[in-house]
């Protein structure tokens, strides 16, 4: 079955600066993977898609990469602010469209 | 556009009872899923249904776990006599078939 690895530690940087989140998937190459955010006591809220035959996707933002070489996602925000602290989670999918996720990881914008 | 909604949002239940938590999906959306998190881990796949139908329970526990999803109203996940490690985080999501799910504020339960 497919599994998502994210980094379990949380990344700290400095306001404005470019945060950059990786998912990596460990068996096949799914059809697409999904970005989530999710606040402390919340649901997890959708924020970028990318097919396997998409190279990249922005949104605003946020930039998401997919290299089925490396077997990996790359999620980038730009120009970052401390609203965008929170953890942010990878999915992929798997089975009759349901999801796999990653533990995610925990992004901390300082001002 | 009401977004996905669950209650309650938070649930107590002592060693032994019942847990029902609802899940009302977004307008429009027929399929529904559940997912639980547990502290420090991952959001996990439990059962994904459409109206009437289960369409797949592969990440649900065999035993106490059961979910509908009627003709008419809300999905419903049922706990059967709750042992501490139900303690969690559930999710429901919707979609209308396509690849996004849009999840609901979760319902916290807690067993004594």
């Amino acid at each position: 079955s497919q599994k998502i690895e994210q980094n379990s530690e949380a990344l700290n940087i400095q306001e404005g600066k470019t945060a950059t989140l990786t998912c990596n998937y460990t068996n096949y190459s799914p059809a697409y993977l999904q970005w989530y955010r999710q606040d402390p006591g919340r649901g997890p809220v959708f924020l970028l898609l990318i097919r396997e035959n998409e190279k990249e996707k922005r949104k605003e933002r946020l930039k998401v990469t997919f290299d089925t070489t490396l077997k990996q996602s790359l999620f980038h925000i730009t120009a970052s602010q401390p609203a965008d602290s929170a953890t942010y989670l990878c999915a992929s999918n798997s089975g009759y469209s349901t999801l796999t996720f990653g533990k995610g990881t925990m992004l901390l914008v300082s001002p | 556009n009401a977004g996905v909604m669950q209650n309650p949002r938070h649930l107590v239940r002592r060693r032994g009872q019942e847990a029902r938590l609802r899940c009302s999906p977004m307008k429009g959306h027929s399929h529904v899923y559940w997912y639980r998190q547990l502290p420090e881990e991952g959001l996990k796949f439990m059962v994904y249904l459409q109206k009437e139908n289960i369409i797949d329970e592969s990440g649900m526990p065999k035993e106490r776990f059961s979910a509908e999803f009627p003709k008419e109203g809300p999905s419903i996940l049922r706990i059967q006599q709750v042992v501490r490690g139900d303690s969690a985080a559930y999710f429901c999501a919707s979609s209308t078939g396509e690849e996004t799910q849009y999840f609901g504020p979760g319902t916290r339960l807690l067993v004594l």
